[in-house]
């Protein structure tokens, strides 16, 4: 079965840093991994995703997250922070070798940005 | 396009009585539709999948005869919270698949949120 852990249920940074959001997963099949954005009682909203294409990929709001098979990783990140970024991020994956696929979520890491 | 909405979006129910929860695909057919509960400041658990036409799928854990899945259609999907408790006072979100289009994507809905009293 696959799963995902994130590292760090919250992240704190200042306007203008760099991001980082630690992702890590486990799957005996190939993954699909993605990144949800929930801002509070909202919702989810896809930030990007990976589907064996390009291991570098590049979402919506200036984030990026990059696949690395050898770390089972796919840390999200962004260059620069803005403050309209404090949300709830969630990792998932779902694995591609089923038809029954789902989708499974990580715990979540809550983002702060300090002025 | 792949939108999904869910009504109610918050519901107060009284304890003991049942709160239904439908879930729509508005431009897709879902042929595989999802529902998950997310608890105050955690992360969505899956509760359980359902095929257009079938029984619902359970996760383990999640009592099948309290929460009710039907998907009678390929764009409709209820989840029925029978007896509810204020244990039960959850965000409920539902997510949709057109495993013609595209086998791995979920489009989710908005939520919905029950309070129970």
């Amino acid at each position: 079965a696959q799963s995902v852990t994130q590292l760090g249920s919250h992240v704190s940074v200042s306007e203008g840093a760099l991001v980082l959001l630690r992702c890590n997963y486990s799957s005996s099949v190939p993954p699909y991994l993605f990144w949800y954005v929930q801002y509070p009682n909202q919702g989810l909203q896809l930030l990007l995703k990976y589907t064996s294409a390009a291991t570098l990929v590049k979402g919506i709001n200036g984030f990026e997250a990059e696949f690395k098979k050898s770390e089972t990783s796919f840390h999200l990140t962004k260059p620069s922070a803005h403050m309209s970024d404090a949300a709830e991020y969630f990792c998932a994956v779902s694995d591609l070798g089923s038809s029954a696929s789902k989708i499974i979520f990580g715990s979540g890491t809550r983002l702060s940005i300090r002025p | 396009g792949a939108v999904v909405s869910q009504h109610p979006s918050w519901v107060i129910c009284k304890s003991g009585t049942s709160v239904k929860i439908e879930c729509r695909s508005l431009d897709f057919q879902a042929t595989t539709m999802f529902w998950y509960r997310q608890f105050p400041k955690q992360s969505l658990m899956l509760m359980a999948t359902s095929n257009e036409g079938s029984k619902a799928t359970y996760e383990q854990g999640v009592e099948k005869d309290k929460f009710l899945i039907n998907h009678a259609s390929l764009t409709l999907s209820t989840l029925t919270v029978t007896s509810a408790h204020p244990e039960d006072s959850s965000f409920y979100i539902c997510s949709a698949r057109d495993q013609t289009l595209s086998p791995h994507e979920q489009y989710f809905g908005p939520g919905t949120r029950l309070t129970v009293t």
